[in-house]
C-alpha cells in the first residue's frame, strides 16, 4: 500500500533557529502534498497545499515566509519553519495524494513533533 | 468546500457496535467521503472510503444515503484498541481541491 515517510519524528530546537521537516512518498508519485499542524486535543489544521514544481498555496493566516514549503519532486516535499519561536511548537503532519494511494485517498506521514525552547 | 460536523465524543463498551455519523450538507458531486482514525502523536490512518450507498471492508462499514449529505461509520464489536479520534473527510481530486478536517469524534471504549 501507499506509504508516506516523515522525518524527523521529533525535533527540539532553540528559539530563532530554523527546522526542516521532510515528507517522502515511498512507493508512489505524489502529485499533491498537504501540510497540517495539530495542537494538543485539537483537530488537524491545513497549512498549505503543494503541487510538484509549483509554489505552495497557503491557507489564510499561515505565514508563507515563516513556513517555507518546497515540493521539488514527485516524492519529496519539505516544510521549513524559519526563525522558530515557542509558539511554533506543534505536531506537524504531511499527507500525499497520488495514483497509487487511491485517486481520492490521502496517505499521512507519522508526524513530526516540534518543540521550540 | 464541504464542511463536516461530527459528535465531539462518544463512549462505548467492548464488544459493542459503534456508529459515528458525519454531516456534510455541502458535499459536491465529485467529492468522496473518507474516514480516518488517529491515535495520539500519530498521523491519521485510512479506514474506509465511499461515494454512495454502502461500502464494507475488513474493519468497518460506511453507509451513505442517497442525498450524500451525511455518512455513518460503523465499527463492529469494538475493542479497547479502537479508542481513538475518528475523522470524516470530504473532498476530491477534481479541479481545485483541499481537504479540511472537522473536529473529529473522540471515541473511548470502556472495558
Amino acid at each position: 500500500g501507499a506509504v508516506v515517510s516523515q522525518h524527523p519524528s521529533r525535533v527540539i530546537c532553540k528559539s530563532g533557529t530554523s527546522v526542516k521537516i521532510e515528507c517522502r512518498s515511498l512507493d508512489f508519485q505524489a502529485t499533491t502534498m498537504f501540510w497540517y499542524r495539530q495542537f494538543p486535543k485539537q483537530s488537524l489544521m491545513l497549512m498549505a497545499t503543494s503541487n510538484e514544481g509549483s509554489k505552495a498555496t497557503y491557507e489564510q493566516g499561515v505565514e508563507k515566509d515563516k513556513f517555507l514549503i518546497n515540493h521539488a519532486s514527485l516524492t519529496l516535499s519539505t516544510l521549513t519553519v524559519t526563525s522558530a519561536h515557542p509558539e511554533d511548537s506543534s505536531f506537524y503532519i504531511c499527507s500525499a495524494i497520488g495514483s497509487a494511494s487511491g485517486a481520492n485517498v490521502l496517505t499521512f506521514g507519522a508526524g513530526s513533533r516540534l518543540t521550540v525552547l | 468546500l464541504a464542511k463536516t460536523t461530527q459528535p465531539i465524543s462518544m463512549d462505548s463498551y467492548e464488544g459493542q457496535e459503534v456508529n459515528i455519523t458525519c454531516s456534510h450538507n455541502n458535499i459536491a458531486t465529485n467529492d468522496y467521503i473518507t474516514w480516518y482514525q488517529q491515535f495520539p502523536s500519530q498521523g491519521p490512518r485510512f479506514i474506509i472510503q465511499g461515494y454512495k450507498t454502502k461500502v464494507t471492508n475488513e474493519v468497518a462499514s460506511l453507509f451513505i444515503p442517497a442525498d450524500r449529505k451525511s455518512s455513518t461509520l460503523s465499527l463492529p464489536r469494538v475493542s479497547l484498541s479502537d479508542t481513538a479520534v475518528y475523522y470524516c473527510l470530504v473532498g476530491s481530486t477534481s479541479g481545485t481541491y483541499k481537504y479540511i478536517f472537522g473536529t473529529g469524534t473522540r471515541l473511548k471504549v470502556l472495558a
